[in-house]
């Protein structure tokens, strides 16, 4: 059956780094598009980045355009979130998406000084 | 990135029916199909409903969905308590190349 497995949240200082991986199974990777989208605590769902099933075309909201990127790597059926000089704002719960369909459980980060 | 808009609240007794609303514009709703999600407390959104109206295996006939023009809704009949959480619309939108979601509706089985 389809899974994505986040990883790669933690505790991160102000102006810090974090890469997060989604890892799927259960379906032809290479014919999917992705998400990335982020719960706040206690708030709603935010879209955050957008790939291309063929990697060709990336988007990114405004929030974090310029020190996010999304990027997937075909022979691991991996889709990564790297992220950069993240913010107090940024705290929140990621989710990996397939598509509009499969969500992952999430995983948790946490920008604190 | 405005939200789609949704009613922060709705609620219902068992057996009922409940709609819920979504409205956006031409560049999101009104040119792209519309998915619902249901988010049960502390868990993952699930999906209801994908393009306007078409239910994934598994959920069941007493779930709708449906669009018109700019707006989309979301009904559910023969309410049980197992409904209650939170509810969110989504489409991508041309203008700034964006998936939006509505703000969520929390459901309360009364």
């Amino acid at each position: 059956q389809v899974q994505l497995v986040e990883s790669g949240g933690g505790v991160v200082q102000p102006g810090g780094s974090l890469r997060l991986s989604c890892a799927t199974s259960g379906f032809n990777f290479t014919n999917y598009a992705f998400h990335w989208v982020r719960q706040a605590p206690g708030k709603g769902l935010q879209w955050v980045t957008f790939i291309r099933h063929d990697g060709t075309d990336k988007y990114y909201a405004d929030s974090v355009k310029g020190r996010f990127t999304i990027s997937k790597d075909n022979s691991k059926n991996t889709i990564y979130l790297q992220m950069s000089s993240l913010r107090v704002e940024d705290t929140a719960l990621y989710y990996c998406a397939k598509g509009d369909s499969d969500w992952g459980q999430g995983t948790l980060v946490t920008v604190s000084s | 990135q405005s939200a789609l808009a949704q009613p922060p609240s709705a609620s219902g007794t068992p057996g009922q029916r409940v709609t819920i609303s979504c409205s956006g514009s031409t560049s999101n709703i009104g040119t792209h199909p519309v998915s619902w999600y249901f988010q049960p407390p502390g868990t993952a959104p699930k999906l209801l409903i994908y393009n306007n109206n078409q239910r994934p295996s598994g959920v069941p006939d007493r779930i709708s969905g449906s669009k018109s023009g700019t707006s989309a809704s979301l009904g559910i009949s023969g309410l049980r308590s197992e409904d209650e959480g939170d509810y969110y619309c989504a489409a991508w939108d041309n203008g700034p190349n964006a998936w939006m979601f509505g703000g969520g509706t929390k459901l309360t089985v009364l």
